[in-house]
Formats: C-alpha cells, structure tokens, sequence
C-alpha cells in the first residue's frame, strides 16, 4: 500500500523564479492538502483540493496556487520566489467526506525549497 | 480563525519517566484534536487523535485528555524511551480537515 509519495524531495531556487512540486496521495485517498513548515515550526495550511478544484486555503497569497488532476495526484506552483518562501512543503492526503477522525491526514516527506 | 498555543517548546526528561504536552485552542466549535511525532527529516506520524465528545483517549504507553470547557488539551506519555525523543505537535480543526498546528515540543529522553 504506497503512502503519500512527494517530489522532488529538495530544490534549490533564485529569488523570482517559480518553483513546481508534485505529490501522490495515498492509495485510495482523493482528496490532498498542501501545508508549509518553516524551520522550527508547527506546518501551516495552505490549501486543498478534491474533485481537481480548491476547497479550502488558508492566508496565504495569490503566489501559491495548485491543481489536482483526474488520478488525484496534485501539484503546488510558487511564483516569484521569495526567500521567506523556503521551508519544508509537506503534502497529505485523505478521504473526500469523511471527517478527520474517519479519515486522518497522511504526510509525506516534504520537499525541502531553498530560496537563495 | 483558530489559534493553538502549545507548551513546553522543549522538554527533556529521564528514560522511564513520564512526558506531559500541553496545548489550548481557541476556536470552541474545533471537534478534532490529533497529535503528530515528527522524527528529524521525516514526515509528521500521526501518534494519536480524541474527538470532542470525548474526554480520554489511551493507547498503550500513550494518552490524550481534552477539557472542552478550558479549551485545552493534553498528551500524555509514561514510561519513555529513547526512541520516543522526537518534535511533537498538537493540533486542532473543525472535521474539515484542515489542521491548524501549535509551535511543537522538543522532546528528548535522556538514558
């Protein structure tokens, strides 16, 4: 049963360029989210989406953005990279309609952006 | 929105002694309150989760009680191992999945 798989696992960028990561939920999950975690901090949400449309997003701003195909799998896009930008982008998938204690969040290893 | 506020940032105790992490939410309509261990350069694993009609939850050498009244919340681990040394989170949500985190808690076991 393949967890949540993300890519690539680290990246480094330049200030201004934008940046793709990509992620594969669990097997039988549909719905995935994506969180930021700097360094030394709890993750903060960023978005998520199901049925390939953003259901919910957090203060984050209009850089960030996303999309999640028909296989469920799902892409994070962050444009003009700053370098506040650098964290660790944890990808976590779950079950569209079951409520978090019905179905928890899985997490994958993150990708760990450097901005420079 | 919801704000969690967890306590201690850091917390270090001896191998076989008990662990207590403590977190308050501020958002009362939050239902689902899951707690997450995250070892250096891995994933957050979720260790245990209570919801809100529920006072305690135990698993093994791990429990977690909610006070719904104070809007708080607690992890409790006995009998500690080395392996147990990790960064724990708390969090909270409304069942929509969307978890808001506190700050964690390094935990180191000392032998």
């Amino acid at each position: 049963d393949a967890g949540v798989t993300q890519s690539p696992t680290h990246l480094i960028k330049t200030r201004g360029q934008q940046v793709t990561l990509r992620c594969s939920p669990k097997s039988g999950h549909d719905t995935v989210s994506w969180y930021q975690q700097a360094l030394g901090q709890g993750p903060q949400f960023i978005f998520q989406y199901y049925e390939e449309e953003e259901r919910q997003r957090g203060n984050f701003p209009d850089r960030f953005s996303g999309h999640q195909f028909p296989n469920y799998s799902s892409e994070l896009n962050v444009n003009a990279l700053l370098l506040g930008d650098s964290a660790l982008y944890l990808c976590a998938s779950s079950l569209k309609g079951q409520s978090s204690y019905n179905s928890p969040l899985h997490f994958g290893n993150g990708t760990r952006l450097t901005v420079t | 929105g919801e704000n969690v506020e967890q306590h201690p940032s850091t917390l270090s105790v001896q191998e076989g002694d008990s662990a207590v992490i403590k977190c308050t939410y501020s958002d009362s309509a939050s239902n689902y309150f899951p707690w997450y261990k995250q070892e250096l350069g891995k994933r957050p694993q979720l260790i245990i989760d209570i919801r809100s009609n529920v006072g305690e939850k135990k698993d093994q050498r791990i429990a977690v009680t909610l006070n719904k009244t104070a809007k708080h919340f607690s992890l409790h681990i006995t009998e500690t191992q080395p392996e147990d040394s990790a960064v724990y989170f708390c969090a909270a949500s409304q069942g929509a999945q969307k978890l808001v985190f506190g700050q964690g808690t390094r935990l180191t076991i000392n032998p």
